[in-house]
């Protein structure tokens, strides 16, 4: 079974632009999870997304945002790009929404805001 | 967010158990015990996840206090491929998010 892609891998934007990071889970799974991740910070969770809907957000500004379709394939987006937004940002997804569910992390996109 | 405490490092040779502490003291009772690893340039592994009875996997064992207010990882032969930071979460039932903390780097030696 395929594992959670992330696409792209690799992206450099200036700051102020917008960027939109996608994300597919594994076939089956439904919910799909965000994390950032940085040197200063670790890992930080952005948003969940189950069934086409937001479930948790973590404390981003409204900057960040997400969705999820249908296929439950989820894509984020960052608005206004600043320099503290180059980061590591991770796709999970699992199978069900749950504190009993294992998520499985994609390999990231690595933006970098210059 | 319940919270936990790891120790920042440990070491351990080829082929030789390491058992990984981790302390949650203000654990509530329907907090899931997660274990994740990250191997270096990758995304965070799944490792292992428990509630109240201990674990196994094929990875590894999750031994848990009766309390639940401490448990251990336990690679029963650890191999250089086992080399990551290893994060041990409280995944809140309400909630559901995994809350990463600052993990355990562990270093195996040959």
């Amino acid at each position: 079974k395929a594992g959670v892609t992330q696409t792209p891998r690799y992206l450099i934007k200036t700051r102020g632009q917008q960027v939109t990071l996608s994300c597919s889970p594994i076939s089956g799974h439904r919910s799909v999870s965000w994390y950032q991740q940085t040197p200063g910070q670790g890992l930080q969770f952005l948003f969940e997304y189950f069934s086409e809907t937001q479930r948790n957000k973590g404390n981003f500004p409204g900057r960040f945002s997400g969705r999820q379709f249908s296929n439950s394939r989820s894509e984020m987006n960052v608005s206004t790009l600043e320099l503290g937004d180059s980061a590591l940002y991770l796709c999970a997804s699992s199978l069900l929404t749950g504190s009993s569910y294992e998520q499985y992390f994609g390999p990231g996109t690595r933006l970098t805001v210059t | 967010d319940a919270k936990t405490t790891q120790p920042n490092s440990m070491e351990s040779n080829e082929e030789e158990p390491v058992h990984l502490p981790c302390n949650h003291s203000t654990i509530s009772g329907t907090d899931y015990i997660h274990w994740y690893r990250q191997l270096p340039s990758q995304g965070p592994e799944y490792v292992i996840h428990g509630l109240t009875s201990n674990v196994n996997n094929r990875m590894a064992s999750l031994a848990i206090a009766e309390d639940r207010k401490s448990s251990t990882l336990i690679l029963h032969r650890a191999t250089l491929r086992d080399a990551a930071v290893y994060y041990c979460i409280l995944r809140d039932y309400n909630t559901d998010k995994l809350i990463f903390g600052t993990g355990t780097r562990l270093q195996v030696f040959p």
